[in-house]
């Protein structure tokens, strides 16, 4: 099974309400990634969690908050935030991210409209 | 740290074949090569590693040059199902990876029957 899978597909939402967008991996991956995703462009990483601690943080605004409860799950908890939010939001896994590069494994995302 | 790829688009018809460039102005590690298709989640297709190797899957190849700091793939005999926008990701050096991979900009091509 390569699959991840996120939640919610499409999510619109108003800048002070508060959401959340839900990853999971069942294939014993130790890392997993968030990424941004602007139409025409290429994905932009966000954070990186490497056996459940938080590895990579690239200087993302504090209104988006990263959570890995358990090695299968990673969320990223969302508050106040801005139009230019607006993006596909996608989630990965590798087996490590370690000093080995991996394959990662790319969930379908969530479509996120900030109005 | 954007790795350049060329060309921006490809046009082609079914059968014909395509050669994407990914480059970086720094010593690369490895590459790694996605396809994205429309509304989709990018797909890995493979991974290369510094060291010259070259990589083959069914019509669907990629080669590392160590020396010019560039990576190759090479679409053969082009299907319909091959449409898509490719990415190169880029790692720069063997510590530092954890994972963090640097995009290129995107190459969008486009297979007419």
């Amino acid at each position: 099974d390569t699959e991840v899978t996120q939640t919610p597909k499409h999510l619109v939402m108003g800048m002070t309400n508060k959401k959340s967008l839900k990853c999971e991996q069942h294939m014993g991956h130790r890392a997993m990634y968030w990424y941004k995703q602007k139409a025409k462009k290429p994905p932009e990483l966000m954070f990186v969690y490497s056996y459940e601690k938080l590895s990579i943080n690239e200087s993302v605004p504090s209104r988006f908050s990263p959570e890995c409860p358990n090695s299968s799950l990673l969320n990223l908890h969302l508050h106040a935030l801005q139009p230019e939010d607006s993006a596909l939001y996608l989630c990965a896994s590798s087996q490590d991210a370690g000093g080995t590069p991996y394959e990662q494994y790319f969930g379908p995302g969530t479509r996120l409209t900030v109005t | 740290q954007q790795p350049v790829q060329s060309p921006q688009a490809v046009i082609l018809r079914e059968g014909e074949d395509a050669v994407i460039n990914c480059s970086s102005s720094k010593a690369l590690y490895s590459v790694h090569w996605y396809r994205q298709k429309h509304g989709e989640a990018p797909v890995f297709l493979m991974i290369l590693l510094k060291g010259g190797e070259q990589k083959g899957h069914e019509k669907i190849s990629a080669s590392f040059n160590e020396k010019k700091q560039q990576s190759s793939l090479y679409l053969t005999a082009s299907q319909l199902s091959y449409s898509g926008t490719y990415f190169c990701g880029a790692t720069a050096d063997r510590g530092s990876t954890l994972g963090r991979l640097y995009f290129g900009r995107g190459t969008q091509l486009t297979v007419w029957p």
